[in-house]
């Protein structure tokens, strides 16, 4: 069953600007964790955040997560063309069975 | 050196065939996950394993049987193919956190399989 879901499914955006990603999920968690696949390839971690913290930064990304609303945001700034991917969101199953389920993820095309 | 690796990278075979997909890695974790991916989709969990005696079936374990030789490989068969089971899949690795959790999942680069 799915967990998170993105919102937008696609972005697109011009170099410069700021690209900010939803995920809404329906359960409680222990964390919540974004990752990144560029097209055909295998996903990368980018940030983990526990349900106990309500944001986290690295580089030029910044997670919030809202437990209360059950959803997570990713914001990107000042997006370079390389940040063109697919963003998934991942939740811990909440059952405690320690698997993570994955969102279909938001396409982010940045121009140049 | 990739920490986790798959091979073969791309396979196209026929329906009714029985086909391997290998994975190794290097960074000495006892988790480990197969997931298959469609066009637009996430992923979804076929199988996991916790450590070399636990095999656990994911959401689509169904037409999957898979394998694990030692904590560093972990294979996954498809043993009557159909071309419905064409699709991305990837191998990834885990650390155990404890306490019930979910660590960074490390992904292999995949492997595109075809079945016409």
């Amino acid at each position: 069953s799915q967990q998170g879901e993105e919102d937008p499914q696609a972005l697109s955006i011009q170099e410069g600007e700021n690209a900010t990603m939803n995920c809404s999920y329906k359960t409680s968690i222990n964390n919540l964790q974004w990752y990144r696949q560029n097209s055909g390839r295998g996903l990368v971690h980018l940030i983990l955040i526990r349900s106990n913290e309500r944001e986290k930064h690295s580089g030029r990304l910044r997670v919030t997560l809202d437990t209360s609303k059950k959803s997570s945001s990713l914001l990107i700034t000042a997006s370079r063309a390389a940040d063109t991917a697919s963003y998934f969101c991942a939740t811990d199953d909440s059952g405690g069975s320690e698997k993570l389920v994955f969102g279909k993820g938001t396409k982010l095309t940045v121009n140049p | 050196d990739a920490d986790v690796t798959q091979t073969p990278r791309n396979r196209i075979t026929k329906t009714g065939k029985r086909i391997m997909l290998e994975c190794s890695q290097t960074k000495g974790h006892d988790r480990m996950y197969w997931y298959r991916q469609d066009p637009g989709l996430g992923l979804q969990l076929i199988y996991y394993s916790f450590d070399v005696k636990d095999i656990n079936k994911g959401e689509i374990s169904d037409g999957y049987s898979v394998s694990r030789q030692a904590q560093a490989k972990f294979s996954l068969s498809l043993e009557s193919a159909i071309p419905n089971q064409t699709a991305l899949y990837f191998c990834a690795t885990s650390a155990n956190p404890g306490q019930g959790s979910v660590d960074t999942q490390y992904f292999g680069p995949g492997t595109r399989l075809t079945v016409l």
